[in-house]
């Protein structure tokens, strides 16, 4: 069963710095644009960044635009997700997702459960 | 950026009522629009895409249409289940790829 595992999630200082991991099981990831969406407390879906397949070229929301990077190794079916010099308002549910792409549409069709980062000194 | 509107943020409604959300994109975005249902605790799940077809094992009183600006989702006759939020996404222009503001679909 096609599978993303999200991990890395806790508490951290204004300032600090976390990296959140998203493994893949059962699909092939390496054929697969990668997105990270966060969702604060009571809030609603944010989009954060984006990966293509091969790593070649990625994308980040203005909010975390020079703080964050999104990397992956598809050797071990990883995404990566540096997050650097944090905000109280990064505190949130971080979700790993498929990008799919079907011809003229495009959506995420898969998730994985979230990992809670916390930004609280 | 493309700002996607919801309307309403919530709703009140019971066990077999038709329900109808509505989502308008600040700009053109053909078909190119996503649903997205979310439970308390639980990540988001896909519903439909490119505007009106539905997801694999998603039940039929689920459907979604409209084009260009203006789409809709409609749930038909309303499980206990179906109790959630709601989310559009557009995937046209991007980044971002930008979520509506959600709409809770709560017990009356």
């Amino acid at each position: 069963q096609e599978q993303l595992v999200e991990s890395g999630g806790g508490v951290v200082q204004p300032g600090g710095s976390l990296r959140l991991s998203c493994a893949a099981f059962e699909l092939t990831f390496r054929n697969y644009g990668m997105h990270w969406v966060r969702q604060a407390p009571g809030k609603g879906l944010e989009w954060v960044t984006y990966v293509r397949y091969d790593g070649s070229n990625s994308y980040h929301a203005d909010s975390v635009k020079g703080r964050f990077t999104i990397s992956r190794d598809n050797s071990k079916n990883t995404l990566n997700l540096q997050m650097n010099n944090l905000r109280a308002e990064d505190t949130a549910i971080y979700y790993c997702a498929r990008d799919q792409v079907v011809g003229r549409t495009r959506y995420f069709d898969l998730w994985g459960r979230g990992t809670l980062v916390t930004v609280s000194s | 950026d493309i700002q996607m509107t919801q309307s309403p943020s919530f709703v009140s409604a019971s066990v077999g009522d038709r329900v109808t959300i509505t989502c308008r994109a600040s700009q053109d975005i053909s078909t190119w629009l996503a649903w997205y249902q979310q439970k308390p605790g639980k990540a988001p799940n896909l519903l439909i895409y490119a505007a009106s077809t539905l997801q694999s094992g998603v039940p039929s009183r689920f459907s979604g249409s409209g084009s260009g600006t203006d789409f809709t989702l409609t749930i038909s006759s309303l499980q206990p289940e179906d109790f959630a939020t709601y989310y559009c996404q557009q995937a046209n222009f991007f980044p971002p790829w930008a979520f509506g503001q959600g709409t809770k679909v709560e017990v009356k």
